[in-house]
């Protein structure tokens, strides 16, 4: 159980246009996800933490104009990475957890490899 | 400020045993989680301890001091899959996972 699908798994862009991560949870309601990016050989940021229905909270320091989330559904949340530039390429990585209380493991998406060129 | 730390990395032989040791400071305290990572791909979870004491599953065990701001993941009879990052997170008074940087584990046979 748990598990948490990405698509896409890889994408390579040009400069000024946008993209699309989806994330899913496939066998249980995500009440929360989380968006991270990771840089190589870097820990995971967290850039926004998103509740179905509800507007995402944004870290301090990510655009929320630039980083879009829709989270419409229980089982499905959205990063547009709009306008994209060589150095939002990164490793987006989605999890979800089941509820918004305190403890609930997050189970992480396999990560969308993004490359702008 | 809040802060977790890992050893950066460490290097282990085949069939032997392992301790990644984490501490942490942090607002709060809900509970510390261990995630591996391999190059390339997403964590994948490990463990989760919210009580003082030791959690044993399978050749991993983790084990949690909240007096003393502690845990340690354990990994025993090592297998060269194990070779991965080992990230360390505590999630805070507001539910938040702070992360650690990840423990580089490099298995050599």
């Amino acid at each position: 159980g748990a598990v948490v699908s990405q698509h896409p798994s890889r994408v390579i862009c040009k400069s000024g246009t946008s993209v699309k991560i989806e994330c899913r949870s496939l066998d249980f309601q995500a009440t929360t996800m989380f968006w991270y990016r990771q840089f190589p050989k870097q820990s995971l940021m967290l850039m926004a933490t998103s509740n179905e229905g509800s507007k995402a909270t944004y870290e301090q320091g990510v655009e929320k104009d630039k980083f879009l989330i829709n989270h419409a559904s229980l089982t499905l949340s959205t990063l547009t990475v709009t306008s994209a530039h060589p150095e939002d390429s990164s490793f987006y990585i989605c999890s979800a957890s089941e509820g918004n209380r305190g403890g609930e493991t997050q189970y992480f998406g396999p990560g969308t490899r993004l490359l702008v060129l | 400020g809040q802060n977790i730390d890992q050893p950066t990395e460490m290097t282990a032989t085949e069939g032997a045993i392992v301790q990644i040791n984490c501490t942490y400071q942090t607002s709060g305290f809900n509970g510390l989680f261990w995630y591996q990572q391999h190059a390339g791909e997403a964590p994948t979870f490990l463990s989760y301890n919210v009580l003082d004491g030791l959690e044993e599953k399978g050749r991993f065990s983790s084990f949690l001091s909240r007096s003393k701001g502690y845990s340690y993941l354990l990994l025993k009879e090592l297998q060269m899959k194990d070779s991965a990052s080992y990230l360390c997170a505590v999630m805070d008074s507001n539910y938040q996972l702070i992360w650690g940087a990840g423990t580089k584990l490099i298995i050599k046979p």
